[in-house]
């Protein structure tokens, strides 16, 4: 069974200043895909970010980008330049390569992002 | 485009009910999942769905739940009798399915109190 471990429950940084979320897994799979979901108060699951396995370059979204090291099994988020509408909820998930078509997600614990204006 | 579409977005009702969750998938998505949030396990897959066939329900508490997907475009969370501890946020989420490591696009859940 493959576990996410997000160690952060809280975290807090200024407007405009840049923050990295940890998330660690485990797996003993050798494809996998790991996401980071952002959930506002509105309770909605938005998609931030994707990240294949077998790929060594970190994925980037505009102000979100990832530090994929597998062999330590990490995958940390960094916001730069934190804005308002960032506050909210973050989960990193991992997803098994099954083969067949889908499977469901792993999900973290969560980080509890605050923006101080 | 019109993504997930859950409903009732919040059920409130007294324990021994039969409550019934409803999911629209995005059109075209070929894969569904329902998943369950609480402040003390998090979010934990349930049951998911591959063109309408349940696929692995061993994330299903009890008895009490089922799930069907009668057709592409719909799909229903079913607890009967409801118990105070099944009171969460349930999330339908779809997917294309096809090809490895597709996003999982979330509707907005439903939240469930059991009194």
């Amino acid at each position: 069974a493959q576990t996410v471990t997000q160690s952060q429950p809280e975290m807090s940084v200024q407007e405009a200043e840049t923050v990295t979320l940890s998330c660690t897994y485990d797996t003993s799979e050798s494809d996998y895909y790991l996401f980071w979901y952002k959930q506002p108060p509105s309770r909605q699951m938005i998609l931030v970010i994707r990240q294949e396995a077998y790929k060594q370059q970190n994925a980037t979204e505009n102000r979100f980008s990832v530090n994929f090291q597998k062999a330590a099994k990490s995958f940390s988020l960094k916001i730069s330049d934190s804005q308002l509408g960032d506050a909210a909820m973050y989960f990193c998930a991992l997803l098994m390569y099954s083969g067949g078509g889908a499977d469901g997600l792993t999900f973290g614990k969560g980080t509890h992002l605050i923006i101080q204006p | 485009d019109a993504g997930v579409i859950q409903s009732p977005r919040h059920e409130v009702t007294e324990m021994g009910q039969e409550v019934t969750l409803r999911c629209k998938p995005i059109s075209g998505h070929n894969s569904l999942f329902w998943y369950r949030q609480t402040m003390m396990r998090g979010l934990e897959l349930l049951i998911y769905f591959n063109n309408n066939v349940p696929i692995d329900d061993s994330g299903m508490p009890e008895d009490r739940f089922s799930a069907k997907m009668p057709n592409a475009s719909f799909s229903t969370l079913k607890i009967q009798p409801s118990e105070p501890r099944d009171s969460a946020v349930y999330f339908c989420a779809s997917n294309l399915g096809q090809g490895a490591g597709q996003p999982q696009h979330f509707g907005d859940g439903t939240r469930l109190s059991i009194l």
